[in-house]
Order: structure tokens, then C-alpha cells, then sequence
């Protein structure tokens, strides 16, 4: 079945600096979306994307679609303490049913 | 406020013992779907349903099942449970069933701690 893939797990990163998590499927996606959750709450959806190449910025986030729609990245710039949270990334295929990946837990030190 | 309704929000319960867990979609929504989340894990796709019929099973146990009512609202029942049961349950929401263009909406889950 289709495995989405995300790395890293975890990441630590001083605030003011930037953050990265990547996504990677098996399989082709035909729309991949992420979602944010904040420590002791529940996944917020984000962001989907759909066209191959896509790039879309939410302020300082910036989501990207690969051009073969199996890899995807969120990319933070210049991290607040406001961005800690755990970051999952969602992809649905020939299925159309969302699978979730293992997510990246974001800690920004002050 | 996703507008997605669970109740308990928390529970303690012994093991061998059964619970269910209720949701109540967002308005409008005709889709349900169940997730388990256990400590540093991520969400475990366990079942969804679309107006009243399952639509998509994931990793669920034969000792859970769920349905959802014509009201729409879901209910999860976990029977014979194990200390591994132990974990966040969330309820989600959406107008379709499939993707793409299909938003999910979560609520706040409901904590299921077993003795």
C-alpha cells in the first residue's frame, strides 16, 4: 500500500533560524496536504497542494510539490517560538484516501 | 474550533474492559474518520465512513469497531482492552469522501488511558 514517508523526526533549532521537513511517497500522489499540530492539541490543516512543481508560501512557510508529485517539503524561515509544534504531511493517491506521514516534532529554543 | 465534537475528552478505564468514544462531524460533513495517535507516534488511520457507510479501513483492530448514525455522528467502540490501547483518539470531518480537494477537520480527541 502507499507509504508517505517524512524526515527528520525530530528537529531543534535555535529560534530565528530556519527549518525544513521533507515528505516522500512510494507512489505517485495526486494531492498532498500538511497539517500542523501544537503540543496538546489536534492536527490543523495547512496547506494542499495539488499541480506538479507547485509552490505555495503562507508568510514565512513555504510549501513545495515535487515535479514527479512523490516529495514535498515545508520550509520555515527565521523560526518563532510560536512555530513549535509537530508537522505531518499527508498524501492521497490512486486510492484518494490520505495517509498521514510519521511527522517532524519542531522545538525552537529562545 | 474545527467544529468536530468529542466526547470524553479524557478516560480511565481498566483493562479487559469496553469503551466508545462519540463524535459529531461538522456541520455539513458526511464524512467521518477515526485516527489513533499513541505517544510519539504519528496518526494511525483506523476507519472512515461517508454517509452512514464504511468507506476506508486502516490498521484496526478486530476488537474496535465503529459506525456512524443517521444523524452522521460516529461512535468507536473499543472492547477487551490492553495496556496498548492507551492513546489519543481523534474523531475527523469532511464533506467528501475522497481526495483531492477534501479538507479534514479534527477535533480534540479523546484521551484513552488503560489500567
Amino acid at each position: 500500500g502507499q507509504q508517505v514517508m517524512q524526515i527528520p523526526q525530530y528537529q531543534h533549532v535555535q529560534e530565528g533560524e530556519d527549518f525544513t521537513t521533507y515528505c516522500n511517497s512510494s507512489t505517485t500522489l495526486s494531492n498532498i496536504q500538511w497539517y500542523k499540530q501544537r503540543p496538546g492539541g489536534h492536527p490543523v490543516f495547512l496547506i494542499q497542494l495539488v499541480k506538479s512543481g507547485e509552490v505555495k508560501k503562507q508568510k514565512r512557510l513555504t510549501f513545495q510539490f515535487g515535479e514527479a508529485k512523490k516529495n514535498s517539503s515545508l520550509h520555515i524561515t527565521a523560526t518563532q517560538t510560536t512555530d513549535v509544534g509537530t508537522y505531518f504531511c499527508a498524501g492521497s493517491g490512486s486510492a484518494r484516501q490520505l495517509t498521514f506521514g510519521s511527522g517532524t516534532q519542531l522545538t525552537v529554543l529562545p | 474550533d474545527s467544529g468536530v465534537t468529542q466526547t470524553p475528552k479524557h478516560l480511565i478505564t481498566a483493562t479487559g474492559q469496553r469503551v466508545t468514544l462519540r463524535c459529531s462531524p461538522r456541520s455539513g460533513d458526511l464524512s467521518v474518520y477515526w485516527y489513533q495517535q499513541s505517544l510519539d507516534q504519528g496518526l494511525q488511520f483506523l476507519i472512515q465512513y461517508y454517509n452512514g457507510e464504511e468507506r476506508a479501513k486502516g490498521n484496526i483492530l478486530e476488537r474496535f469497531s465503529a459506525q456512524q448514525f443517521p444523524d452522521l455522528h460516529s461512535e468507536l467502540n473499543l472492547s477487551s482492552l490492553e495496556l496498548g490501547d492507551s492513546a489519543l483518539y481523534f474523531c475527523a470531518s469532511s464533506v467528501l469522501d475522497r481526495m483531492p480537494g477534501n479538507t479534514i477537520y479534527f477535533g480534540e480527541g479523546s484521551w484513552l488511558t488503560v489500567v
